[in-house]
């Protein structure tokens, strides 16, 4: 497609597991942001990657949340022994250049019960 | 770490009216940007304003960097059905951490028919 792509688009957990989000960019986009959106709440940042590296990690709240580019494209935040306070939505952007427009996929809506 | 103080928080206005909603920040920003979300997409880039006083239009938008760097305003003219959304301004640092956005929380408006 020709958009940022998201997957899952809502994932249903307990406390405690391990989860998976999937972002998809759009093609030949070298840079790739994460970002969480808690109910009511604009979107922070979590990671960005240039490349295949994470060139900034900070906003990653704790050592539970990882995230990997390993080909410079396709990335997946992985979050581990989740809690209910993960529950947000978590967008993924990418751009062309690390000052490019940002663009937004749907994001993927966690719930951690 | 870095606020943005996003007013109104919500706005009701019937169709046809003028909408004006402001950003203000603590610090300095280099960049402040508009961006628009609909109900279950991603955030989508309305203006970007890259230099202190400039005034930029977007059809039936215009929005303002401010002369201090550390505030922004969005202005909507005509309104219509299809304006409604949450509104954020978002605002990017300077130097090695140019690529990060730092979000408000957003305003809610709805425009009656």
């Amino acid at each position: 497609g020709a958009g940022v792509s998201q997957t899952p688009s809502n994932k249903v957990t307990e406390k405690g597991k391990y989860v998976e989000l999937r972002c998809d960019p759009i093609s030949g986009h070298t840079a790739l942001y994460w970002y969480r959106q808690s109910l009511g709440q604009g979107p922070e940042f979590l990671i960005y990657f240039q490349g295949t590296g994470a060139a900034d990690d900070s906003g990653l709240p704790n050592d539970r949340f990882f995230a990997v580019r390993p080909e410079g494209s396709v990335s997946t935040l992985k979050i581990q022994r989740t809690e209910r306070g993960d529950s947000a939505v978590y967008l993924c952007a990418s751009s062309l250049l690390a000052t490019g427009e940002l663009f937004f996929g749907e994001g993927s809506r966690l719930t951690v019960l | 770490g870095q606020q943005l103080n996003q007013s109104p928080q919500s706005m009701f206005i019937q169709e046809g009216e003028d909408v004006s909603m402001n950003c203000t920040s603590s610090s300095i920003f280099n960049t402040w940007l508009w961006y628009k979300q609909d109900p279950g997409e991603g955030p989508v880039l309305l203006i970007a304003l890259y230099k202190a006083g400039e005034l930029t239009s977007n059809g039936r938008l215009t929005a303002q960097f401010g002369i201090t760097r550390k505030d922004s305003f969005l202005n909507i003219s005509a309104s219509i059905p299809s304006d409604v959304g949450i509104y954020f301004c978002a605002g990017q640092l300077g130097g090695g951490s140019n690529y990060k956005l730092t979000f408000g929380k957003g305003t809610l408006l709805t425009v009656n028919p």
